[in-house]
């Protein structure tokens, strides 16, 4: 059973720039959510999708989007880039919405210059 | 104060050695998670408690929700285990439910 695919693994841009980051789920797993890990942070929750709808979302700015698609996969967007949006950004995803074990992707690494 | 804390931030064993790692939070909680992350970054979940004791080979994970408190024990402590320990909880409910996480626990085992 595949596990949770993200892409780009790797991504290097510029502020002012935006950045498409896309996960796909555990094949028949409905929720998709999305955390930035930043070494001053840490871990933070970004978004939950489930069924194509955005369940809850974290304290972030509005310039943080995302989306579901109907096979599950997710999508996650960020306009505008400033330095401190360089992180790794993990999804996760599960069976069930607000409940489940979480299956974690090998997240991708942003570099804002 | 952050609503969810660990203890130690910091540990160093000897291989086989009995291993406990903290976890404290001030939110009622529908769950709550034990996660793995090794250097490199990808993360894999251990546990989710919601009451009770699980045991999952040499880890074992406990919860006391009264006492808003989980801990995470690696018994015969291997050099592999060496990794961050994170504890995350889930509160709320509806569109503010969310997940909240520990600054975690760097673990090294010393062969």
């Amino acid at each position: 059973k595949a596990g949770v695919t993200q892409t780009p693994r790797y991504l290097i841009k510029t502020r002012g720039q935006q950045v498409t980051l896309s996960c796909s789920p555990i094949s028949g797993h409905r929720s998709v959510s999305w955390y930035q890990q930043t070494p001053g942070q840490g871990l933070q929750f970004l978004f939950e999708y489930f069924s194509e709808t955005q369940r809850n979302k974290g304290n972030f700015p509005g310039r943080f989007s995302g989306r579901q698609f109907s096979n599950s996969r997710s999508e996650m967007n960020v306009s505008t880039l400033e330095l401190g949006d360089s992180a790794l950004y993990l999804c996760a995803s599960s069976w069930g919405t607000y409940t489940g074990e979480l299956f974690f992707g090998e997240g991708s690494r942003l570099t804002v210059l | 104060k952050n609503e969810v804390e660990q203890s130690p931030q910091n540990l160093t064993a000897q291989e086989g050695e009995f291993i406990t790692i903290n976890c404290s939070y001030s939110v009622g909680i529908s769950a709550l998670h034990w996660l793995q992350q090794h250097p490199g970054g990808g993360i894999v979940s251990l546990f989710m408690l919601s009451s009770g004791k699980k045991k999952h080979g040499r880890l074992i994970a406990t919860i006391n929700i009264q006492e808003k408190h989980s801990s995470l024990h690696i018994t015969a402590s291997h050099p592999r285990d060496s990794a961050v320990y994170i504890c995350a909880v889930r509160y709320g409910s509806g569109a503010t439910n969310k997940l909240i996480f520990g600054t975690g626990t760097l673990l090294a085992v010393q062969p």
